[in-house]
């Protein structure tokens, strides 16, 4: 069955350090995105992307970055670790931006809780 | 002031009542509408979808759009305690990127 995974599910770490999340989806899609979720805030987009070299920043892009190598693939980089990053990560992909199932349906990942000291 | 607004509850309520979770948004523009539902660490999954306004419904689930009123609703009937978990609802315009709410927490008590 085509599945969506991410890892680590879980991840501590220290200030300024440079931290990669990784994101891996079966389903072939093109479009891929990173979401943060916190309290408050539901799920904000970070970064996404509508295919292979194409990427593009969210609303709350400041200090994470992304590459699309591959259709499978959208790692989450932040280059220098702050507090304010703490959250819960979920990625998420589907069909592309002109499918014919106008719902477009996300399928999310199960999320990467990221704890930064 | 943010685009989608959700309560965030949380809700509470016993089992077999009928449960009401809404959304309000400020982009008329926005046509493709959606509920996920997010259970206790786990990823958001498709629960509702809905083009412009009208009404769907899905067994125990009915979901409302009001493009006039920009409002839009999800009634849970006959509600169960496997219905606890938080709700997003999300739109988008065209092919646009999704907007989402904050979620509602709600639980359903046996």
């Amino acid at each position: 069955d085509a599945e969506i995974t991410q890892s680590p599910r879980h991840k501590i770490t220290e200030t300024g350090r440079q931290v990669t999340l990784a994101c891996h989806q079966t389903w072939n899609h093109n479009n891929m995105f990173w979401y943060r979720q916190d309290l408050g805030h539901g799920l904000r987009l970070i970064h996404y992307s509508y295919g292979v070299q194409d990427t593009n920043k969210g609303e709350v892009s400041d200090g994470y970055s992304v590459s699309r190598s591959n259709t499978e693939d959208l790692p989450l980089t932040l280059e220098s670790a702050a507090s304010s990053q703490t959250s819960v990560y979920f990625c998420a992909s589907s069909e592309s931006q002109a499918g014919f199932r106008g719902n477009n349906e996300q399928f999310f990942g199960p999320g990467t809780r990221l704890t930064v000291l | 002031q943010k685009e989608v607004e959700q309560d965030p509850g949380p809700l509470s309520v016993p089992e077999g009542a009928i449960v009401s979770l809404n959304c309000t948004y400020s982009n008329s523009a926005f046509q493709y509408f959606m509920w996920y539902r997010q259970y206790s660490r786990k990823g958001p999954e498709l629960l509702m979808y809905t083009y412009s306004s009208g009404n769907k419904e899905d067994g125990r689930f009915t979901a409302q759009v009001d493009k006039s009123s920009k409002y839009i609703s999800l009634f849970i009937r006959d509600s169960q305690p496997s219905d606890s978990a938080t709700y997003l609802c999300a739109m988008r315009q065209g092919a646009q990127k999704l907007v989402f709410g904050q979620g509602t927490r709600l639980t359903i008590n046996p």
